[in-house]
């Protein structure tokens, strides 16, 4: 079974510029959430997708949004892009909203904002 | 607000020796706690997955072990090994959902 796929893998933006990230969760898992990774902050939760509707949500601005298709794909977007927004952008899949599974993590987007 | 942390920050051990990497929680209402290895630059890879009804799991030379009680986890590897050299984080499932709460991480050089 394939693994989470996210694209791209690299990207580099500018100030002010906004980027849009997508995940691809494993065949059969319907939940997906992301994740930020910086040096200073660590892992950070963003945002949780199960059936096109966000079902969790951290403790990020509103330029940080997302969205779920009906494939279970996920879709990551953040607006004027700010220097601190540089990190690794990590999905993970999981079969459900169920609280106790498994979760499986895609490669990362790592971003930089210049 | 859950707060989760790692002990030590970083850890230099020879070849074949054995090693505890210990995780704290500060709140014991959680659904499960996750061990993953991320090697630089790259993403997470799955260890192991306690429930919160569980002990302990077991996987190969890996072992971890869950006391909710008192708020910490271990992890214990056996005979280390070069290509265990990697950082290694503890996650507890808690507030909903499939949301995780990460540890700093332990990050880990096993020398020849």
């Amino acid at each position: 079974k394939a693994g989470v796929t996210q694209t791209p893998r690299y990207l580099i933006k500018t100030r002010g510029q906004q980027v849009t990230l997508s995940c691809s969760p494993i065949s059969g898992h319907r939940s997906v959430s992301w994740y930020q990774q910086t040096p200073g902050q660590g892992l950070q939760f963003l945002f949780e997708y199960f059936s096109e509707t966000q079902r969790n949500k951290g403790n990020f601005p509103g330029r940080f949004s997302g969205r779920q298709f009906s494939n279970s794909r996920s879709e990551m977007n953040v607006s004027t892009l700010e220097l601190g927004d540089s990190a690794l952008y990590l999905c993970a899949s999981s079969l459900g909203p169920f609280a106790g599974g498994p979760q499986y993590f895609g490669p990362g987007t790592r971003l930089l904002v210049l | 607000k859950q707060e989760v942390t790692q002990i030590p920050a970083a850890l230099s051990v020879p070849e074949g020796e054995n090693l505890v990497l210990n995780c704290s929680f500060t709140d014991s209402a959680i659904y499960n706690l996750q061990w993953f290895r991320q090697d630089p630059g790259k993403g997470l890879t799955s260890l192991l997955l306690i429930q919160s009804s569980q002990r302990e799991q077991t996987s190969g030379r890996l072992n971890a072990s869950l006391d909710k009680s008192s708020g910490r986890s271990t992890l214990y590897i056996a005979a280390s090994q070069p290509g265990d050299s990697a950082t290694y984080l503890c996650a507890v499932g808690a507030g909903g959902g499939n949301k995780l709460t990460f540890g700093t991480g332990t990050q880990l050089k096993v020398e020849l």
